[in-house]
């Protein structure tokens, strides 16, 4: 079993939808959960950044973690083409030396 | 946010010959940078974890005579792979973390794309 678990899609919704993404990771050490968007052959760009559970928003990005529950969701409103691209999600330990655990990243595709 | 420069973006060589890839952060200090190896439609998967100054850590599997890593300064990682064969061919991905506030947040590079001949 992976350690963080991401449906890779492809997910495509038209323009203007909201689009959940999720993750689940098995390893309730983990304190520090991102979200990065990688366009294609570029490297990834953060988004979001929580530690806590709860949610957080950032314009029409909202990022959700559940604890109790090992599951972390980015939410984007308003969805836009420009938005196309994998998003990957990644988590680390606390004091875990910045070491990194990504998800396989889902491909996300909107459509006019 | 912070700015990772990471050079070449792409570089194509023949098969036994070295190539070496350059991390820089441009306004501000990374006192860890992170070596990344991405293929094809999978995730990121992390090579090495280097600080300023001292040796680099390799994760299981990775061999370090082969891929060496220089962390020379606070702004400058390079990244050489030696002797490189078709199967090294893949997306090279640098990372690097401040030691300030946003000390839990790494900032990547671009990527490099290698392709060997």
């Amino acid at each position: 079993q992976k350690e963080v678990e991401q449906d890779p899609g492809p997910l495509s919704v038209p323009e203007g939808a909201i689009v959940s993404l999720n993750c689940t990771y098995s390893n309730s050490a983990f304190q520090y959960f991102m979200w990065y968007r990688q366009y294609s052959r570029k490297g990834p760009e953060l988004l979001m950044y929580t530690y806590s559970s709860g949610n957080k928003e950032d314009g029409r990005f909202t990022a959700q973690v559940d604890k109790s529950s090992k599951y972390i969701s980015l939410f984007i409103r308003d969805s836009q083409p420009s938005d196309s691209a994998t998003y990957l999600c990644a988590m680390r330990l606390e004091g875990g030396g910045n070491k990194l655990t990504f998800g396989t990243g889902t491909q996300l595709k909107v459509e006019l | 946010g912070a700015v990772v420069s990471q050079h070449p973006s792409w570089v194509i060589c023949k098969s036994g010959t070295s190539v070496k890839i350059e991390c820089r952060s441009l306004d501000f200090q990374a006192t860890t940078m992170f070596w990344y190896r991405q293929f094809p439609k999978q995730s990121l998967m992390l090579m090495a974890t280097s600080n300023e100054g001292s040796k680099a850590t390799y994760e299981q599997g990775v061999e370090k005579d082969k891929f060496l890593i220089n962390h020379a300064s606070l702004t400058l990682s390079t990244l050489t792979v030696t002797s490189a064969h078709p199967e090294d061919s893949s997306f090279y991905i640098c990372s690097a973390r401040s030691g300030g506030l946003d000390k839990n947040i790494q900032y990547f590079g671009a990527g490099t794309r290698l392709s060997v001949l």
